[in-house]
């Protein structure tokens, strides 16, 4: 079964960090390009960031730039997100998805408050 | 930057067909794709490139393209149709095609 997995979604105040998970099984993950999509509460789809395949080609939302950075490990079927300087309105549930959008994941919620 | 519009809401009773709509300069030259999110889940994939359906995906659901314009619709709508639809496309207007997405329409079935 194709499947996403993301983890370590949890409650941050306002300028820490935080590391997000993705855990890819049932397909070749080194072959797709992947995504980080995420969801204030009540709101709509925010797209964040891009990884290529072999991670050479990386791209992120104006509102993300400069604070989170994407990366993957091939070898461990994962695709990460590293979130510094978090603000109140990054709070959002996070998704990993496969490009093409045919797959993805449960979510992550990530709460920023003090 | 680039955006998609979509209506907030459209409501049909059970067996009607249901029609939602997405506006976006880009669309003649990029695909549309279709999700529906049901509260509390991830968004499935139910339409892509414009006009193709996924395995799994019920063929009443069916999408189409005119000029700016892409349709999703739903014909013979059940109450399990009941959630909200984005669309999604590609911003080819910087150096990479970053997805954009709709603001969402919500779909009520009567």
């Amino acid at each position: 079964e194709v499947q996403l997995v993301e983890s370590g979604g949890g409650l941050v105040q306002p300028g820490g960090s935080l590391r997000l998970s993705c855990a890819a099984s049932g397909f070749t993950f080194s072959s797709y390009s992947m995504n980080w999509v995420r969801q204030a509460p009540g709101k709509g789809l925010e797209w964040v960031s891009y990884i290529s395949s072999s991670s050479s080609t990386i791209y992120y939302a104006d509102s993300v730039k400069g604070r989170f950075t994407i990366s993957r490990d091939n070898a461990k079927n994962s695709l990460y997100l590293q979130m510094n300087s978090l603000r109140d309105e990054d709070t959002a549930v996070y998704y990993c998805a496969r490009d093409g959008g045919t797959t993805w994941g449960q979510g992550t919620l990530v709460t920023v408050s003090s | 930057s680039y955006e998609l519009t979509q209506p907030p809401s459209v409501s049909v009773s059970p067996g009607q067909t249901a029609r939602i709509t997405c506006s976006g300069d880009a669309l003649p030259k990029q695909y549309a794709y279709w999700y529906q999110q049901k509260p509390g889940q991830a968004p499935v994939l139910v339409i892509y490139k414009d006009s193709e359906r996924p395995s799994g995906i019920p063929e009443r659901f069916s999408g189409s393209s005119s000029g700016t314009t892409v349709t999703l619709t739903i014909s013979g709508v059940q109450a399990e149709d009941e959630a909200d639809y984005y669309c999604q496309s590609a911003d080819s207007s910087g150096t990479y095609m970053a997805w954009v997405f709709g603001g969402g329409t919500k779909l009520t079935v009567l």
